[in-house]
């Protein structure tokens, strides 16, 4: 059981808009920043957002989070089929990085 | 560009002690910019972050694991590592070694732990007899 709570799955259509959601509490996503990170099928993960809306240098900008109060979101426009993979939310929580589950991403 | 790389026994018994090691190559571990964690991931589950350092050897553990684990860091060797006692096969996963950003202020908050920006590969550990 994680502490941070994602859909396991998610699915959309080329140049489509998804979201993934992500829901915590006030000790986690509610007090401290969210991150996102994309692993792609048999590699490591890779940082997506940071501190709740930021991409690193080499993210497309259809890449973008959001946070409000105790829930953040990624949402990810003009869906491409490389888009396919994992998705996992995270955040500081009393002490410790916690994740989410993972969203299991597939475009159709 | 700055590289991690995992390495360590693939196969560790029950009972025993896992020790993986992960080499910082392209840049220094001593930076003060920056932490270094362990995160691993069990077959077709997800990311549980096991503990972080910083190159003065300051730690950061997750509280489920801390009465098993130990993270040291060698600066000579531009390199840190993971022990984990008592092993199971729960224990079984992709560890991953990574740069963690921090400590900064921003806001005139401090962050000490941020996020993941550079992973290792990840390497396979198999807990059985």
């Amino acid at each position: 059981q994680s502490v941070l709570t994602q859909p396991p799955s998610a699915s959309g259509t080329p140049g489509q808009r998804v979201t993934i959601s992500c829901s915590g509490s006030s000790s986690n996503i509610g007090s401290n920043y969210v991150y996102w990170y994309q692993q792609l099928p048999g590699t490591a993960p890779k940082l997506l957002i940071y501190r709740n809306n930021q991409r690193p240098s080499g993210v497309p900008d259809r890449f973008s989070g959001s946070k409000s109060g105790t829930s953040a979101s990624l949402a990810i426009s003009g869906l491409r089929s490389e888009d396919e993979a994992d998705y996992y939310c995270a955040a500081w929580d009393d002490s410790r990085v916690v994740f989410g589950g993972g969203t299991k991403l597939t475009v159709l | 560009q700055l590289q991690l790389q995992e390495s360590g026994p693939g196969l560790v018994k029950p009972s025993e002690t896992l020790s993986l090691t992960c080499t910082v190559s392209g840049g220094s571990i001593s930076s003060s910019s920056y932490y270094w964690g362990w995160i691993r991931q069990p077959p077709g589950k997800g990311l549980e972050w096991i503990g972080s350092i910083y190159y003065s050897g300051s730690t950061y553990y997750n509280p489920s694991l801390k009465s098993r684990v130990t993270i040291s860091v060698d600066t000579s060797k531009n390199q840190f590592s993971l022990k984990l006692s008592s092993v199971t096969a729960a224990d079984t996963a992709v560890y991953y070694c990574a740069r963690q950003i921090g400590p900064y202020t921003i806001f005139g908050v401090v962050i000490t732990l941020d996020a993941f920006d550079i992973w290792g590969q990840g390497t396979m550990v198999t807990v059985s007899s």
